[in-house]
Formats: C-alpha cells, sequence, structure tokens
C-alpha cells in the first residue's frame, strides 16, 4: 500500500535562513510525487512534482525538492525563506502501479520569523 | 474560469441530518475528488471520480455518498450527520485521468455537527 510520512509537525526558521521540510514515501511502482500548499482559511495550492529525470524539480515561489529513490525521500527546500512563506504543506504521493488515488502526508506548518 | 468552486462555505447541522455539499468546475477536468482535512490526519481521500456516472471510494468512504451525473459537478452527500463528520471538505479535480497530473482546489467548506 502507498503511504506519506512527514515526520516533522512544525518548523521554525528564520527569514533568510533555508528551510526543509522532510517528506518519505512509499510505494510499489515507481513514485510520483507532489507538494502542495495551503494558506489559511484557503484550498490547497500545487507548489511542485516529481515525475521522472532530473532528481532536483524546481516549482513554484523559489521552492525545489530532491527526490532520493534510496531514501524514499522527497524534501522541500528553500534556500532563503520569507515570512510570507509561513503556510501548512503537504506531501502526497501516487503510485504508478495503482489507482487514481493521491495519498497525502498530515501536514507540516512551516513558520518563519522575522 | 472559475476553476473549482464549492458552496456552503460554512454549515451547522444536527447529528442526523443530512446535507449535500456542492462542487463544480469550469475546466472540463475529468477527474474529480473529495477530501476531508482533520487537525494531525492531513487530507484523507473519501471518494473520486473518473468521468461522468463513474465513481469509486477512497479511504474514508463511510457515511458519505457521491455521483457524478455531469462533467461539471460532483455532490457529496451526508445521508446522517454526525459529531465524527465535523472537518473542512475539500473538492478538487484534474484535467485527466494522468497519473502525473496535479490537483486543482476548491475553497473548502467547514462543516460542524452538534
Amino acid at each position: 500500500a502507498q503511504s506519506v510520512a512527514q515526520p516533522e509537525d512544525q518548523v521554525n526558521v528564520a527569514e533568510g535562513n533555508p528551510l526543509t521540510v522532510k517528506c518519505t514515501y512509499s510505494v510499489s511502482g515507481n513514485p510520483y510525487l507532489f507538494w502542495y500548499v495551503q494558506y489559511p482559511n484557503r484550498g490547497l495550492q500545487f507548489l511542485l512534482k516529481y515525475i521522472t529525470g532530473d532528481n532536483l524539480v524546481k516549482g513554484s515561489y523559489g521552492f525545489e525538492a530532491e527526490f532520493n529513490k534510496s531514501q524514499t525521500s522527497f524534501h522541500l527546500k528553500k534556500p532563503s525563506a520569507l515570512v510570507s512563506d509561513s503556510a501548512l504543506y503537504f506531501c502526497a504521493v501516487r503510485d504508478s502501479r495503482g489507482t487514481y488515488k493521491y495519498i497525502f502526508g498530515t501536514g507540516t506548518r512551516l513558520k518563519v520569523l522575522a | 474560469n472559475a476553476g473549482v468552486t464549492q458552496t456552503p462555505k460554512f454549515q451547522v447541522l444536527k447529528t442526523g441530518q443530512s446535507m449535500t455539499l456542492q462542487c463544480a468546475q469550469d475546466m472540463n477536468h475529468e477527474y474529480m475528488s473529495w477530501y476531508r482535512q482533520d487537525p494531525g490526519m492531513g487530507l484523507r481521500l473519501i471518494h473520486y471520480s473518473v468521468g461522468a456516472g463513474i465513481t469509486d471510494q477512497g479511504e474514508v468512504p463511510n457515511g458519505y455518498n457521491v455521483s457524478r451525473s455531469t462533467t461539471e459537478d460532483f455532490p457529496l452527500r451526508l445521508l446522517s450527520a454526525a459529531p465524527s463528520q465535523t472537518s473542512v471538505y475539500f473538492c478538487a479535480s484534474s484535467p485527466r485521468l494522468e497519473l502525473t497530473d496535479t490537483q486543482y482546489f476548491g475553497p473548502g467548506t467547514r462543516l460542524t455537527v452538534l
């Protein structure tokens, strides 16, 4: 069965510092991995996805994510955090051998401190 | 395009009442889905549809019914509301039936069952 883990409920980082939000996954086939962001009282917005190819994926708002097959991880990163990046971040996976179901992680709240 | 729209934004029900959460998209998307978001649980898939007339269960389908009579609409019915169904509900859609597709989310419906 496919699953996603986000081990940190909250990540605090100072503005201007690099940030990392962690995600690990488990699937039977090849993973299709996604990051979404949720701002307060809003729906989720797509940030980036990994399908195949280059392990470093670039997305919206300066975010990027690194796919690591051996560690089954897909960590979200940004070189320099902004206060406006403060939000709830979700990792999600689809299995290439699976159905059309998405599985989401439990979410990580990112707080960027001024 | 209005994107994915959901009504109502807020709803309070008494235990045992029924209601329908509405979801519509004007992007001619094939795939539509319903999630519930609960603190510490992330997003959990309730039901999804791969086209008009075709629906399937997600992780937490009990207590919910869906139908998809048109491409645009995907209503979620609560037949007999229970306090455990207090949650924020999100509808989402994707353009095609590709496992690599991203999802577009509606703004959500906050439901309280007393």
